[in-house]
């Protein structure tokens, strides 16, 4: 089946500084990778919908200035936290979806802002 | 607004018991619908979804879910529960499938528990 990979799995960074998480699909191309964040004992709320070689868009709420989404290739998109703060702090997750539709989802980055 | 409603925040059952996890979703026409699992600390798994076709739809694991339309629901069941099966369960409707945008709601998840 398709694999979704995303690196790192978890990062503790300090107040101020940027993180970057990736998202690769591995066996497959995925034009569409989507970004989704979950709060403690919360459902996954999208945050963006990444589009290879396009300007991702972003859900209404989410700062496209702090959330920077970049989609270089049809198998990676990458989420960079600027100047992250502690309220930053979830469990990220990217899924990619195939050329059939179906979105398969990465295994999460726990980020931590102290 | 589309949403996707889990009454059960958490439940329990024996091991070998059956298990059934209700969904129910708001959307005028009839959506796309998946269930999704979840280990702890770890991303989704899909268990099965519903295009068209037979409402009956079998996934992995043993799992199957029945589609509604009268009800608007999509539950999932199981008939022997086992302990590996602990884990979080997402239900998730998709209103543009194959669209230029993420569509996918999800549920708020129930919490299944698996007693020895």
């Amino acid at each position: 089946g398709a694999v979704v990979s995303q690196h790192p799995s978890r990062v503790i960074c300090k107040s101020g500084t940027s993180v970057k998480i990736e998202c690769r699909s591995l066996d497959f191309q995925a034009t569409t990778m989507f970004w989704y964040r979950q709060f403690p004992k919360k459902s996954l709320m999208l945050m963006a919908t990444s589009n290879e070689g396009s300007k991702a868009t972003y859900e209404q709420g989410v700062e496209k200035d702090k959330f920077l989404i970049n989609h270089a290739s049809l198998t990676l998109s990458t989420l960079t936290v600027t100047s992250a703060h502690p309220e930053d702090s979830s469990f990220y997750i990217c899924s990619a979806r195939d050329l059939g539709g179906l979105q398969y989802f990465g295994p999460g980055t726990r980020l931590t802002v102290t | 607004a589309q949403s996707v409603t889990q009454p059960d925040i958490h439940i329990t059952v024996s091991e070998g018991a059956s298990l059934e996890l209700r969904c129910n979703y708001s959307y005028g026409a009839t959506p796309y619908l998946f269930w999704y699992v979840q280990s702890p600390g770890q991303g989704l798994q899909l268990l099965l979804k519903y295009f068209s076709g037979d409402t009956l739809v079998q996934g992995i694991k043993g799992f199957e879910a029945e589609f509604k339309r009268s009800q608007s629901s999509f539950n999932l069941r199981k008939p022997s529960v086992h302990w590996s099966d602990a884990a979080e369960y997402f239900c998730a409707v998709d209103l543009d499938y194959g669209g230029s945008q993420g569509n996918l709601i999800f549920g708020k998840g129930t919490k299944l528990s698996v007693k020895p």
